[in-house]
């Protein structure tokens, strides 16, 4: 199936720091999400990207969907000790089901205070 | 309005034993599906149902069952556990766009 390549796997950051993660793959895909996961809970919708270029913001988050389709950032400015989880991006194929998701591996953030 | 209710939140099984999760929304969305999540793996489709009566299996299907009565119900089934179905399992749900729902996921250890 499809597979989506998450970067970096893990981030260790101070506090205030900006952090970028981002997602990539060798198809096209027609929608972008991104996912937060706080410890013991279940994944979170930070945001939703339907068109290629689109940028949007969620407070001092920020994704962008590439232009080529085939990948998407997520950005967090000024970062704050209750930013620590894993941030999972995820997809729909091009000519996929509408809910049936490619998910990457997610990226592991930690903030030091 | 509660969203995506998962039940138990922890169990420990012995290999052989059998079990169910259960996963119920409250929001009237279509579509649920099960993952599981593993270190480094990220999150993998074991089945999913696009409305009552239909289920269909995803990624890692082997193992489990699943059944969809009603709307609100997805339970997901262990037939005879194994220790590689130690895992966290997540049951999600969505309505007509892509956006997934998650609950808040069990935490399974097959001994």
């Amino acid at each position: 199936g499809q597979q989506l390549n998450q970067s970096p796997q893990s981030m260790f950051i101070q506090e205030g720091e900006d952090v970028s993660m981002n997602c990539t793959s060798s198809s096209i895909f027609n929608t972008w999400l991104w996912y937060k996961q706080d410890p013991g809970e279940g994944p979170v919708l930070l945001i939703a990207l339907y068109k290629a270029g689109e940028l949007t913001s969620n407070g001092r988050l920020t994704a962008q969907f590439g232009i080529t389709r085939k990948d998407s950032f997520l950005n967090i400015s000024a970062s704050i000790p209750s930013d620590v989880g894993i941030y999972f991006c995820a997809g729909q194929p091009r000519g996929g089901s509408n809910y049936k998701l490619t998910f990457g591996k997610g990226t592991l953030l930690t903030v030091n205070p | 309005n509660a969203g995506v209710t998962q039940t138990p939140k922890f169990q420990v099984l012995k290999t052989g034993q059998s079990m169910t999760l259960q996963c119920a929304q409250d929001m009237n969305h279509e579509y649920m599906s099960w993952y599981r999540q593993d270190p480094g793996m990220g999150l993998r489709l074991i089945h999913y149902s696009v409305g009552a009566g239909i289920t269909d299996q995803g990624e890692v299907p082997n193992g489990y069952n699943v059944s969809r009565s009603t709307t609100e119900d997805f339970p997901l089934r262990l037939l005879s556990a194994a220790p590689s179905q130690t895992s966290v399992y997540f049951c999600a749900s969505s309505g007509t766009d892509e956006k997934l729902f998650f609950g808040s996921g069990t935490q399974l250890s097959v001994l």
